[in-house]
């Protein structure tokens, strides 16, 4: 069974420039979570997706925004890059939404901003 | 104060070790607490689930929840070099489960040498 999937593993960009980051989640899961992980502030929930409707959002400005596709593959999207963006974006996939379900990780998108 | 504290380490013990990774909660809501190991490069896995207090044994690892003290434990028994990893505790609520969102801790890097 093919685990969470997230592409790009790696990129760089420049402040003031956008970027999208794309999770297949794990066959048969339809909740996608994404979270931002910094050396300093650790693991930060950005947003929770369920059956294409986002069901939860962390503390996050709306430069951070995403979405979820009828087949459970999400996107992220994070406008106007500031340089304290630069950090890991790791997807998690379950089964069920919340936290009644195990998250599965991806191994990651490592952004880079100059 | 955050919600979750976690001593961020570097921890090094020598193989065979009996390590002790901890967690400080602030919030009484949280009900599920969970253990993630994450190693290099690598997105996070689950390692051990508890629900409310108690202990739980699964091999060489212990998981132990005091709800009274908001303190949480991950014991590791005979350590070994494939337990270097960066250890991250998380919980969550009960009241809404499929809206509830997982909180981590910073995560605790654990090296084990020969």
């Amino acid at each position: 069974k093919a685990g969470v999937t997230q592409t790009p593993r790696y990129l760089i960009k420049t402040r003031g420039q956008q970027v999208t980051l794309s999770c297949s989640p794990i066959s048969g899961h339809r909740s996608v979570s994404w979270y931002q992980q910094t050396p300093g502030q650790g693991l930060q929930f950005l947003f929770e997706y369920f059956s294409e409707t986002q069901r939860n959002k962390g503390n996050f400005p709306g430069r951070f925004s995403g979405r979820q596709f009828s087949n459970s593959r999400s996107e992220m999207n994070v406008s106007t890059l500031e340089l304290g963006d630069s950090a890991l974006y790791l997807c998690a996939s379950s089964w069920t939404s919340g936290s009644g379900g195990e998250l599965f990780f991806g191994e990651g998108s490592r952004l880079t901003v100059l | 104060q955050k919600e979750v504290e976690q001593d961020p380490g570097p921890l090094s013990v020598p193989e065979g070790a009996i390590v002790s990774l901890n967690c400080t909660y602030s919030n009484s809501a949280f009900q599920y607490f969970m253990w993630y190991r994450q190693y290099s490069r690598k997105g996070p896995e689950l390692l051990m689930y508890t629900y409310s207090s108690g202990n739980k044994e699964d091999g060489r690892f212990t998981a132990q929840v005091d709800k009274s003290s908001k303190y949480i434990s991950l014991f590791i028994r005979d350590s070994q070099p494939s337990d270097s990893a960066t250890y991250l505790c998380a919980m969550s609520g009960l009241m809404r489960r499929d809206t509830d969102k997982l909180i981590f801790g910073t995560g605790t890097r654990l090296q084990v040498f020969p």
